[in-house]
Parts: structure tokens; sequence; C-alpha cells
């Protein structure tokens, strides 16, 4: 079965400065690999997915993570911080072919914290 | 933002008494959710649908029934609620795996 690894559950990093968040993955192939992201009371927002082609993707709000097949990783990465970026943060992965199934299964998340 | 609302957004309820919960959709996709999210654990599969009347059981089934008789609606029943359903429960939807699922809102429900 697949499951998702997120080894930080709490991360703080001051405002301006890079993030990386930390995404591992167990599956027998190339999986689907998606990020998402929590503000506090909402849904759960779609940022960036991946299922083939270039490893590096681009999401929404400047956020891009990079797929390493080598690694089972696919991390979470932002140059520059802001204030509004403090949120949990989910990185799940779906399966491929199948069948009558289409399911995500995410991670226990990381919650990202600002500090100005 | 896709079109998906839930109701209600907010429910308090007494142990032992049924409760449904609904997701309503009009993007008019295949599949359809049900997650709960609790502290420490990210978001459970509840169940699942993949077309009218057509569902499936997740990690976390037991205590909880669904049915789907339109495309459009996906209804989450617990028979008799108990304190440990006491969670934010999430509905989401998708066309196929590739492209993601979509949430709504969630509905915050607890049990006393």
């Amino acid at each position: 079965a697949q499951s998702v690894t997120q080894p930080d559950i709490h991360i703080t990093v001051s405002e301006g400065a890079s993030l990386e968040l930390r995404c591992n993955y167990s599956y027998g192939a190339t999986p689907y690999l998606f990020w998402y992201v929590q503000s506090p009371g909402q849904g759960l927002q779609l940022l960036l997915k991946y299922f083939s082609g270039d490893t590096l993707v681009q999401g929404i709000k400047g956020f891009e993570a990079e797929f390493k097949r080598s690694q089972s990783s696919f991390n979470l990465r932002k140059p520059s911080v802001h204030w509004s970026d403090a949120a949990e943060y989910f990185c799940a992965v779906g399966e491929v072919n199948t069948g009558t199934a289409s399911k995500l299964t995410f991670g226990t998340g990381t919650r990202l914290q600002v500090t100005l | 933002d896709a079109g998906i609302t839930q109701s209600p957004r907010h429910k308090v309820t007494e142990t032992g008494t049924p409760v449904t919960l609904r997701c309503h959709q009009t993007e008019n996709h295949r599949y359809m959710y049900w997650y709960r999210q609790d502290p420490g654990h990210g978001l459970r599969l509840i169940h699942y649908s993949y077309g009218v009347k057509d569902t499936d059981k997740g990690e976390v089934s037991d205590g909880y029934s669904v049915s789907r008789s339109k495309t459009e609606d996906f209804l989450l029943t617990l028979e008799s609620a108990t304190s440990s359903q006491t969670s934010v429960y999430f509905c989401a939807i998708s066309e196929w795996t590739g492209i993601g699922q979509y949430f709504g809102p969630g509905t915050r429900l607890t049990v006393t």
C-alpha cells in the first residue's frame, strides 16, 4: 500500500527566508504527487501536482516542488516566505491505473509558522 | 474555486443520535470523497464514490454510511453518533487522479 511521510510536524521560518518542506512516499511505481495548503478554519487548496514530465513543477503562490525518484521524495520549496504563507501543508500520493478507485493518501501535515 | 458546498458547516449533537452531512457539487465530477481530519492524523478517507450508487469504503469507514443518488450529491450518515466521531469532515471531488482532488469548506461536528 502507498504511504506518505512528512517528517517535520512544525517548522518556523523568518519572513523572507527560504523554505523547504519534506515529503517522502512509498509506492511501487511513479505515482501522482500533490501538495495542498490549509489555512486555519479552511478547506485544502491544491498548490501543485506532478504525474509526468519535468521533475520540477511550479505551483501557485510562488511554490515549487521537485520529484526525485531515487529518493522517493517530493519536497516543496519557496525562495522567500511571506507571513501569509503560515498554514498547514499536506503532501499526498495518488495511485496510477486504479480502475474504479481514484484515491489519495495524505501525509500528516507540516505546520508552518512565519516570524516577522 | 471548484463548486463544492457542505452542509451544515457546524453541528453539535448528542451521543446516539443520527447525523447526516451533505456534500453538493456543481462540477459534474465523477468521484466524490468523505474525509475526516483529526490532529496528528492528517486526512483519513471514510468512504468514496465513483459514480451514482457506486460507493466503497475507505480506511476509517466503521460507524459511517454513504449514499449517492445523484451525481451532484454525496451524503455521509453517522447512524448513531459517538464522541470519537467528533471531527472536521471534508468532502472532495475529482474527475481523475492525475488532476487531484478539490475540497469543500468542511463541517465541524461535535458529539457530546
